[in-house]
């Protein structure tokens, strides 16, 4: 059974810096792209960033380009997202999203973490 | 940047019913590249279709998935209790980016 669990979300104040963790598993985590996709509170759905299985290629929504990094730690199935200079309009919830059997879309997908960005 | 629209906002329906979501894109979109996703309150989103009309796994048959070029429809046979949620399309494109509609909620009436 796939699992995606993640982690580190809380409370930071604009400009500050936060890391989230996804731990997964039940499934080959180096095989798949994982993604991070972001929901602001009562709003719809927003990709923020999407990693290649082995770690080498990232993309990032424009929105966070320069501020955020993701990466991932095969060895031990684990997805991670840098958020730096964060601002109000980053507050969400984050999920931790698998890619398909293409990269086209998501096909399991945590329980999400909330990021709230305030002084 | 592909822009999807979701009509319409929001669906009043009975239990039992039909219902038809549609998904319109701003430029034409591969069929490939077109999935849905189901959100209920408080959870996670679900995928239930990709690739335009493919269920994914353990989604119901009452779910089915159509369309091509800029209009894609997702149709829902006969409305069960647990249905009445959230749903989003979304595309691949290239750069690459995914982008989602805005949601339709189909709600019970």
């Amino acid at each position: 059974e796939v699992q995606l669990l993640e982690s580190g979300g809380g409370l930071v104040q604009p400009g500050g810096s936060l890391r989230i963790s996804c731990a997964a598993s039940g499934f080959s985590f180096s095989t798949y792209a994982m993604n991070w996709v972001r929901q602001a509170p009562g709003k719809g759905l927003e990709w923020v960033s999407t990693v290649s299985g082995g770690g080498g290629t990232t993309h990032y929504a424009d929105s966070v380009k320069g501020r955020f990094t993701i990466s991932r730690d095969n060895s031990k199935n684990t997805l991670y997202l840098q958020m730096n200079s964060l601002r109000a309009e980053d507050t969400a919830v984050y999920y931790c999203a698998k890619g398909g059997a293409t990269i086209y879309y998501f096909d399991y997908w945590g329980q999400g973490t909330l990021v709230t960005v305030s002084s | 940047e592909i822009v999807m629209t979701q009509s319409p906002g929001t669906l009043a329906l009975s239990p039992g019913e039909r219902a038809t979501l549609s998904c319109r894109a701003s430029q034409s979109v591969s069929s490939s590249y077109l999935a849905w996703y189901q959100q209920k309150p408080g959870q996670a989103p679900r995928l239930l279709i990709y690739g335009t009309s493919s269920r994914a796994t353990g989604i119901p048959d009452r779910f089915s998935g159509s369309g091509s070029g800029t209009d894609f429809t997702l149709t829902i046979s006969r409305l069960e209790p647990e249905d009445f949620a959230v749903y989003y399309c979304q595309q691949y494109g290239t750069s690459p980016s995914w982008t989602f509609g805005q949601g339709t909620k189909v709600e019970i009436k």
